[in-house]
């Protein structure tokens, strides 16, 4: 069985800060998704990375694929308030369209 | 882009009744779907891979006969949870795979178990 390890798990922090978070595995995906979910909605997907090392921005947000594409981290500038939610990374493993969910990050972001 | 919708949203029973829950794909066909359960700040956790003309496939520790999948056609999953109890209450979501294995989720189904 695949596992994906993420954290923090919770994180609070005041409007303007930075902040990153990690998903770490020990088993290799074909690709990684990061959602992010509100409170009594389904999740929404943010990115999908594919190839090792791989960069990708939206807006505020930085997401990156490790080169042995085992890990994941995303990184947010400047958080705002509307950047609470829970993240939610998951890994591809590239075979039976099952994802790996890591167990979320509940960030707060504090005006 | 693709969207996946879930009926009812939200639904309260009693305990000992049986609830169904609808999971559609309304612009692209789904040969799979999935079905995941969320507690409240946590994570997703997948139920069972449903799947159209063939028996759903369930993870260790899911009880097929407390919840019966069944999927209907190329753009529908049901899923029933059957002798409801409160412990069954719960979020539940289902998913289905679009193009590169993108996951498109629904809104999800509260379903609370007085």
């Amino acid at each position: 069985t695949q596992l994906l390890e993420q954290s923090p798990q919770f994180l609070s922090i005041q409007e303007g800060e930075n902040l990153t978070v990690y998903c770490n595995s020990s088993s290799v995906f074909s690709s990684l998704q990061w959602y992010r979910q509100e409170p009594g909605e389904g999740p929404v997907l943010l990115v999908t990375v594919v190839t090792g090392g791989e960069v990708k921005k939206l807006k505020r947000l930085t997401f990156q694929f490790g080169d042995a594409r085992k890990d994941s981290s995303l990184h947010i500038t400047a958080a705002q308030p509307g950047d609470t939610g829970l993240y939610l990374c998951a890994g591809d493993p590239g075979s039976n369209y099952k994802l790996t969910f890591g167990k979320g990050t509940l960030l707060t972001v504090n005006p | 882009g693709a969207v996946v919708s879930q009926h009812p949203s939200r639904v309260i029973c009693k305990s000992g009744t049986s609830v169904k829950i609808e999971c559609r794909s309304l612009d692209f066909q789904a040969t799979t779907m999935f079905w995941y359960r969320q507690f409240p700040k946590q994570s997703l956790m997948l139920m069972a891979t449903s799947n159209e003309g063939s028996k759903a496939t369930y993870e260790q520790g899911v009880e097929k006969d407390k919840f019966l999948i069944n999927h209907a056609s190329l753009t529908l999953s049901t899923l029933t949870v059957t002798s409801a109890h409160p412990e069954d209450s719960s979020f539940y979501i289902c998913s289905a795979p679009g193009s590169g294995n993108t996951q498109y989720f629904g809104p999800g189904t509260r379903l609370t178990v007085l």
